[in-house]
């Protein structure tokens, strides 16, 4: 299995562009979770997904972050405006049934906004 | 509010030594305990869990010990390797409940 796939892996942008980072699940897992890392926060849950249905956004810190989950192989997370502060890696991951046991994380989108 | 304290931020270990890397949580209600292993560049991975009807858990080389009256548990990586090297972070959350994940540490092993 390819594992989860992330695109692309860096994204250099100007403020106020909007961002768009792509996922696809390992396939056959029901999960799929989008975390942010950076040094001073460490990794954080910004939104999951079961069935593809968003279960718990809470984690999203704005009205600017959107995610989307149209089918069970394709996610979007964007960011719109995107703002400085927004620069981080963000990772996509899945897991099968067992909501948090066991996440497969992607290699990560590297996004720096100037 | 952090729930998950990790420590230490990073260790420098040689060859064949021994990587220990503690964390504390305050939800008494975290019954999952996962450890994930991060290489440069890539996703964490993960390493090893445990549940807190044990108090030990070993895979290979590397240990998890659990206590749960501390509300602690540790990672042990015996006999150290270079490929060893990489960021670990600990987690802690409920079944069917959110992970939380520690700061992470940074293990270096010397050749």
């Amino acid at each position: 299995d390819a594992g989860v796939i992330q695109s692309p892996r860096h994204e250099v942008t100007e403020m106020g562009q909007e961002v768009t980072l792509r996922c696809k699940p390992i396939s056959g897992h029901d999960y799929l979770f989008w975390y942010r890392q950076t040094m001073m926060r460490g990794l954080e849950l910004l939104i999951y997904f079961n069935n593809n249905v968003p279960i718990d956004d809470s984690g999203m810190p704005e009205d600017r972050f959107s995610a989307k989950m149209p089918n069970a192989s394709f996610s979007t997370l964007k960011i719109q405006p995107s703002e400085p502060r927004d620069s981080a890696v963000y990772f996509c991951a899945s897991s099968i049934s067992g909501g948090f046991e066991k996440l497969f994380f992607g290699s990560g989108t590297q996004l720096s906004v100037l | 509010q952090q729930q998950v304290k990790q420590s230490p931020q990073s260790l420098i270990v040689q060859k064949g030594g021994i990587s220990i890397i503690n964390c504390a949580y305050e939800n008494t209600a975290f019954d999952y305990f996962p450890w994930y292993q991060q290489f440069p560049g890539k996703g964490p991975a993960l390493l090893i869990a445990i549940r807190p009807d044990v108090s030990e858990k070993k895979e290979g080389r590397f240990t998890i010990s659990f206590n749960k009256s501390a509300k602690q548990f540790s990672l042990h990586i015996m006999d150290s390797q270079p490929g060893d090297s990489a960021t670990y972070f600990c987690a802690a959350g409920q079944s069917w409940g959110k992970l939380q994940f520690g700061a992470g540490t940074q293990v270096v092993v010397t050749p």
